[in-house]
Order: structure tokens, then C-alpha cells, then sequence
């Protein structure tokens, strides 16, 4: 079956960059999404891109994909106390069904 | 629009009793999936509905699970006798296929079921 997979943990310091990276196998993948999820919590939703696009920007948040390595990447950028959580990579399979990664701790060090 | 609900949020059964689930998507959304979280892990896709009627379902859904959604809104999931190894949490989502400036099925989850089987 489609795979996805995610570094386990990342730290920055607060005010930097964060940039969290994901490669997928699947290859008629047609959407790819970032999802947050705090302890405890549910997910929530961040950004999408399509799968013909390079780039999407929205407010802090860049999503790059490299369709032909198969690679996304999301960039935060200044980032926050309040952006430690887990960031979860999901590609959109042919049945609708999402299929995730395993996740990546961000902690922000103050 | 108040989002995905579930309830409960927290069940700790023990071993052998069987638990239900409740989701309500978000109105008019009219598919609606479930997950299930283990520790340290992503979401694994469960079933998904498209109104009342069940598309597809994972091999991780034994026969002890069972999931309905009788009239297309709201949707319980059952675990039959329980096992230890059920321990997770069960997230729904729903999304609407019908394009509103949104990616088709972008999937909206819910804060989740914790389910302890002691």
C-alpha cells in the first residue's frame, strides 16, 4: 500500500524557521495536506496543495512539494511557543481516503 | 457551523464489554470517515461513509467492529468484546464532495474518542 513517512522530531528556537519534511510513494496522488495536532487533541486542518503546484503560501505557513522526488516540506515561518504540537503529513489516496504519517514533534524553545 | 463533535470523549472499559461511539460531522457534509490513533503513530484509516451507505472498509476493522449511519447524519461506531489492544483513539472527519472553493474531501476531524480497555 501507499506509504508516508515523516522525521520523528524537530526543535527550534522561537522566532526561527521551522521546516518540517514528508516523501510519499503514492504516485497518483491528487491533494497532500498538513495537519496539527495538539496532546490530547484532535486534528486540525493547516494547508493543502495540489498536487500540479510547486509552491503554496499561506499567511506564516510555505508549502513546497517536489512532485517528481516525491517530497513536501512545510516552512513556519517565526515561529511560537503556541506552534509546539505535531505535524502530521497526509497524502489523498484514489478512495478518499487519507493516509498519514507518522508525525513530527516541533518543540519551540522560548 | 460547530465542527465534527464525539462523544464520549474518554471511555475506559474493561476487557470483553462491548463500547459505542457517536460522531456528528459537520452539517451537510455528506461523507464521513473514521480513524484510529495509536500512541506515537498517525491516524489508520477505518470505513467512510458517502450518506447511509458504507464504501469501504479497512482489514484493520475485525468483525468485532461495526459501523452504521443510519440516516446519513450522525454515525456510531461499535467494538464487540473488547481486547487491550483496541486501546486508541478513534477520530471521525467529514468532508463533502461537492467543491465549495475547497479540494474535494478536504476532512475535517473531530476531537476524538479516547478508548481505554483495562
Amino acid at each position: 500500500g501507499e506509504d508516508v513517512e515523516q522525521s520523528l522530531f524537530l526543535s527550534v528556537r522561537e522566532g526561527d524557521s521551522s521546516v518540517i519534511n514528508c516523501t510519499y510513494t503514492d504516485s497518483s496522488s491528487t491533494y497532500l495536506y498538513w495537519y496539527k495536532q495538539e496532546p490530547g487533541a484532535g486534528l486540525q486542518l493547516l494547508t493543502y496543495i495540489f498536487s500540479n503546484m510547486d509552491m503554496k503560501q499561506d499567511q506564516r505557513l510555505t508549502v513546497l512539494l517536489n512532485k517528481k522526488d516525491k517530497h513536501l516540506s512545510l516552512r513556519i515561518a517565526d515561529t511560537q511557543t503556541g506552534d509546539s504540537a505535531i505535524y502530521f503529513c497526509a497524502d489523498l489516496d484514489s478512495s478518499y481516503k487519507l493516509i498519514f504519517g507518522s508525525g513530527t514533534r516541533l518543540l519551540v524553545r522560548p | 457551523d460547530t465542527g465534527v463533535s464525539q462523544d464520549p470523549r474518554h471511555k475506559i472499559t474493561k476487557r470483553g464489554q462491548n463500547v459505542t461511539f457517536r460522531c456528528d460531522p459537520i452539517s451537510e457534509h455528506n461523507r464521513l470517515y473514521w480513524y484510529r490513533q495509536t500512541l506515537g503513530q498517525g491516524p489508520e484509516f477505518l470505513t467512510y461513509f458517502q450518506n447511509e451507505a458504507q464504501l469501504e472498509k479497512s482489514r484493520l476493522l475485525s468483525d468485532r467492529f461495526s459501523a452504521e449511519r443510519p440516516k446519513g447524519s450522525f454515525s456510531t461506531l461499535e467494538i464487540q468484546r473488547t481486547e487491550q489492544g483496541d486501546s486508541a483513539m478513534y477520530l471521525c472527519a467529514s468532508s463533502f464532495p461537492i467543491s465549495s472553493g475547497e479540494p474535494t474531501d478536504t476532512q475535517y476531524f473531530g476531537p476524538g474518542t479516547r478508548l481505554t480497555v483495562l
